[in-house]
């Protein structure tokens, strides 16, 4: 079975510091997601990324998120400067046939 | 918009079935069913593409009626490895032009011996 995969698994760092979350997709299809969740929480959409370009976020996505893809494969999601709340699990997600999810990582910001 | 679960939690004996039902407000292209264990992924249950459908995965299925923009999921025979949160996903287009999967806020199972 096909998976998506995501770098760190735990990352820990200190308010205001940036932080870049990795993914590795399953294959170069056009529509890639992020995800968020915070503990206990549901699943929100943060962006969605079509043929190399932002296609929506939402407003939880605000100025101090950033999404690339440096080396045209892999996917890098970045928080400027963290704040507190945005501690969470993040995950990268490719619709295909079904949707893949990453196994996430966890950001925890002190 | 998101989709509404009902119950937000349910508990169980093993053996004993359960529902979790999944409503939107807005027309649906599919519903998708995840069930997420503490400090995890979602896990991927099963995906219904088309009004009145329904699937099974193991004792585990689901209906998905169009019309009504419903969904249910249906546990039978419970065992303590279906305790988590499920969640529904549903599939659609948003006001910006593309498609997302939009999750309930989840239901807490647990199946107790």
């Amino acid at each position: 079975e096909p998976e998506v995969t995501q770098t760190p698994s735990h990352q820990v760092t200190q308010m205001g510091q940036e932080v870049i979350l990795r993914c590795v997709p399953i294959s170069n299809h056009l529509y890639f997601y992020w995800y968020r969740q915070i503990l206990g929480q549901k699943v929100e959409f943060l962006v969605s990324f079509y043929n190399n370009e932002i296609s929506e976020k939402s407003e939880i996505f605000d100025d101090q998120f950033s999404v690339e893809r440096p080396d045209g494969s892999n996917f890098t999601l970045k928080i400027r400067s963290t704040k507190l709340e945005d501690s969470a699990m993040y995950f990268c997600a490719q619709p295909l046939a079904r949707w893949y999810f990453g196994p996430g990582t966890r950001l925890t910001v002190t | 918009q998101q989709p509404v679960q009902s119950p937000q939690a349910v508990i169980l004996r093993e053996g004993e079935d359960a529902v979790i039902n999944c409503s939107s407000s807005k027309a649906l292209y599919s519903v998708h069913w995840y069930r997420q264990k503490h400090g995890e992924a979602p896990v991927f249950l099963m995906i219904l593409l088309k009004g009145g459908e329904q699937k099974g995965h193991e004792k585990i299925s689901a209906s998905f009626n169009e019309k009504k923009q419903q969904s249910s999921l249906y546990l039978t025979a419970s065992q303590l490895s279906y305790s988590g949160t499920y969640f529904c996903g549903t599939e659609g287009y948003s006001g910006a032009g593309s498609y997302q999967l939009t999750f309930g806020k989840g239901t807490k199972l647990s199946v107790i011996p």
